[in-house]
């Protein structure tokens, strides 16, 4: 079955980086594009980052975009968000998800949390 | 970042109908079929319901159904069960990005 487990994240001071890491398995990885989805507290998800399956094209929010770097390694079958210049808007819990399906969110892992505070 | 549009909550008795609307506009949904659905409890990651507007990923119960008309998109909960009280997320595609809706509580009385 797909399972994805994300990794990296934790408490920052504003302006320090991060790096998430999330592991996929159950799926052929190098088939599909991945996404990273943040989701603030009681708030609605929100997708900052997309990376087609070969890494050749990424595309990220406004929000992020200049700040947040997607990336992945098909031969270990995982996925990267580096994050960089962090502020405490960028609080959320981060999912990394796997579109199956264009255009869709099929699979979630169970999140990291990155919190931004001095 | 837009958001779609969706009710703070709806609530209904086991077993009844439930539908929550999800209002954009002609830059998402009314243009894409990149409709899709999620349910979230709390605590835990958001899950897929339906894709492509109205289909249904395996493993999905046929009570949950979707639909589209213009720039509204519509989800429809049948035969209301006691562990259909979760969130609930529209999202669309939008060129070169996706906006989700705001969250809808289900509630079961």
């Amino acid at each position: 079955q797909v399972q994805l487990v994300e990794s990296g994240g934790g408490v920052v001071q504003p302006g320090r980086s991060l790096r998430l890491s999330c592991a996929a398995s159950g799926f052929t990885f190098s088939r599909y594009g991945m996404y990273w989805v943040r989701q603030a507290p009681g708030k609605g998800p929100e997708c900052v980052a997309v990376i087609s399956n070969d890494g050749g094209n990424q595309y990220y929010a406004d929000s992020v975009e200049g700040r947040f770097t997607i990336s992945r390694d098909n031969s270990k079958n995982t996925l990267f968000l580096q994050m960089i210049s962090l502020r405490p808007d960028d609080t959320a819990m981060y999912y990394c998800s796997v579109e199956i399906h264009g255009g869709t969110f099929d699979y979630w892992g169970q999140g990291t949390l990155v919190t931004v505070s001095s | 970042q837009s958001t779609l549009t969706q009710p703070r909550s709806v609530s209904g008795s086991p077993g009844q109908s439930v539908t929550i609307s999800c209002i954009g506009t002609s830059s998402d949904i009314g243009t894409y079929n990149y409709v899709s659905w999620y349910q979230q409890y709390p605590g835990k990651a958001p899950q897929l319901l339906i894709y492509d507007v109205y289909q249904r990923p395996s493993g999905v119960p046929d009570r949950f159904s979707g639909s589209k008309s213009g720039n509204t998109a519509s989800l429809t909960i049948s035969g209301l069960q006691a562990d259909d009280e979760a969130d609930y997320y529209c999202c669309s595609y939008a060129t070169r990005s996706f906006v989700f809706g705001t969250a809808t509580k289900v509630t079961v009385l």
